[in-house]
């Protein structure tokens, strides 16, 4: 079954413990990008990446790091997670050049205390 | 940034009633895309518009790409309880296509 896929689902943790969120997709999608929801906030983009090696910032990429070292992964790392990054965090891909329709993952709602 | 204005922000309707949602942006866009949200899940794709005053429909689903190129419309006919969840509208953010942005999403309510 073609999905991206996130890990974990749901995480807490505390402020400035390093953790990562997994992403995998498995359709072969050359473009891979990174979401936060929140509130009245709708979707914000944080990073995406165009192809393996190559990432750029969305609108608030601010505290997040990503890297795209296989074309199937596309991980996001918080360095020193902060209480203003507790979110519902989205993984998508999509086939490739141009608005091609998003595929996203389920989601990972994480807890900064 | 590109700002997408979406509107209502929510909607309590009754079940069978059709309801209409909007998105207008702040500049001219090549193209508009409609995702619903279902509670607990990430959003799906629900229509795809490329071109100014295109029609698309997808079952009950209508939506247009409006002549000004700086709107977009949802229609949802005779709706039912399944139809329950976030609509977003999206379109390219600054820089060009690699960066999609959102409106706030409209959150609909149907009562049975």
């Amino acid at each position: 079954e073609a999905q991206v896929t996130q890990n974990p689902r749901y995480l807490i943790t505390v402020t400035g413990k390093k953790l990562t969120v997994t992403c995998s997709q498995n359709m072969n999608h050359e473009y891979m990008s990174w979401y936060r929801q929140d509130p009245g906030l709708g979707l914000r983009q944080i990073y995406y990446s165009m192809n393996v090696e190559v990432t750029d910032k969305g609108d608030v990429p601010e505290g997040y790091k990503v890297s795209r070292k296989e074309k199937r992964n596309f991980p996001l790392i918080l360095e020193s997670p902060s209480p203003n990054q507790t979110s519902l965090y989205f993984c998508a891909s999509s086939p490739g050049q141009g608005l091609m329709p998003l595929h996203f993952g389920n989601g990972t709602r994480l807890t900064v205390t | 940034g590109q700002q997408l204005n979406q509107s209502p922000q929510s909607m309590f309707i009754q079940e069978g009633e059709d309801v209409s949602m909007n998105c207008t942006s702040s500049s001219i866009f090549n193209t508009w895309l409609w995702y619903k949200q279902d509670p607990g899940e990430g959003p799906v794709l629900l229509i795809a518009l490329y071109k100014a005053g295109e029609l698309t429909s997808n079952g009950r689903l209508t939506a247009q790409f409006g002549i000004t190129r700086k709107d977009s419309f949802l229609n949802i006919s005779a709706s039912i309880p399944s139809d329950v969840g976030i609509y977003f509208c999206a379109g390219p953010g600054q820089g060009g296509s690699e960066k999609l942005v959102f409106g706030k999403g409209t959150k609909l309510t149907v009562n049975p």
